[in-house]
């Protein structure tokens, strides 16, 4: 079956500890991207991918970082330096950034900081 | 900043109603107009996607019209069943934003039978 997976589905992190969220695919994707979800918002663009070896920043970035190294993964990594981690993150993929065609999602990972 | 805004924040109805709900987005250089469904507990699906002013899409009993002029987009529901219970999200496409979708907060909708 072609898809998007999460892992892990729930993180608990302590305060000041980087952790890194993965996000597969395999619908041979070129587009990827890490959207986060608060409570009475929108989803807000992270990072996105383009292609290998190549991510943009999005909206809200800082305190994050991504790589490409491959096609098929696209993992995220929050930092210490994120303010408040606390949130809902889902991770996406399409056939190609802006050529308007529907984003795949996966289930999402709920990272709570204690 | 684009805002692109969803009304009703949330909506209640009884199984067999019809319903819709609207997408206020920027007008100017758009490019592509997406709807999602998001049940609890899965991740979102793609209902719709329109590029065009006067575009209509139908799947089932849910269909989407879009004005590029004005901004704005209607997502229809007709006969509601407690299975169409979600959250619809619609998102906007900018020229230019490389991919950057911007979504709107969502209407809830809750189907009772």
């Amino acid at each position: 079956d072609g898809g998007i997976t999460q892992s892990p589905k729930y993180l608990f992190r302590k305060e000041g500890q980087n952790v890194t969220l993965s996000c597969e695919q395999n619908l041979n994707h070129d587009a990827m991207y890490w959207y986060r979800q608060d409570p009475g918002q929108g989803l807000r663009l992270i990072y996105y991918s383009q292609i290998v070896n190549d991510f943009q920043k999005g909206d809200i970035a800082e305190g994050y970082s991504v790589s490409r190294e491959k096609k098929e993964s696209f993992p995220l990594t929050v930092t210490s330096a994120q303010k408040n981690p606390t949130a809902f993150y889902l991770c996406a993929s399409s056939i190609g950034a802006g050529t308007g065609t529907e984003a795949f999602f996966g289930q999402g990972t709920r990272l709570t900081v204690v | 900043i684009l805002n692109v805004e969803q009304s009703p924040q949330s909506l209640h109805v009884q199984e067999g109603d019809s319903t819709n709900f609207t997408c206020s987005f920027p007008s100017s250089n758009f490019y592509a107009l997406h709807w999602y469904r998001w049940e609890t507990a899965k991740s979102p699906e793609a209902l719709f996607v329109m590029t065009l002013n006067g575009d209509e899409k139908k799947k089932g009993r849910i269909s989407a019209t879009l004005n590029t002029k004005e901004g704005y987009s209607y997502l229809y529901i007709k006969g509601s069943q407690p299975e169409d219970s979600a959250t619809y999200l619609c998102a906007a496409l900018y020229g230019g934003s490389q991919g950057n979708l911007i979504f709107g907060k969502g209407t809830k909708l809750s189907v009772k039978p």
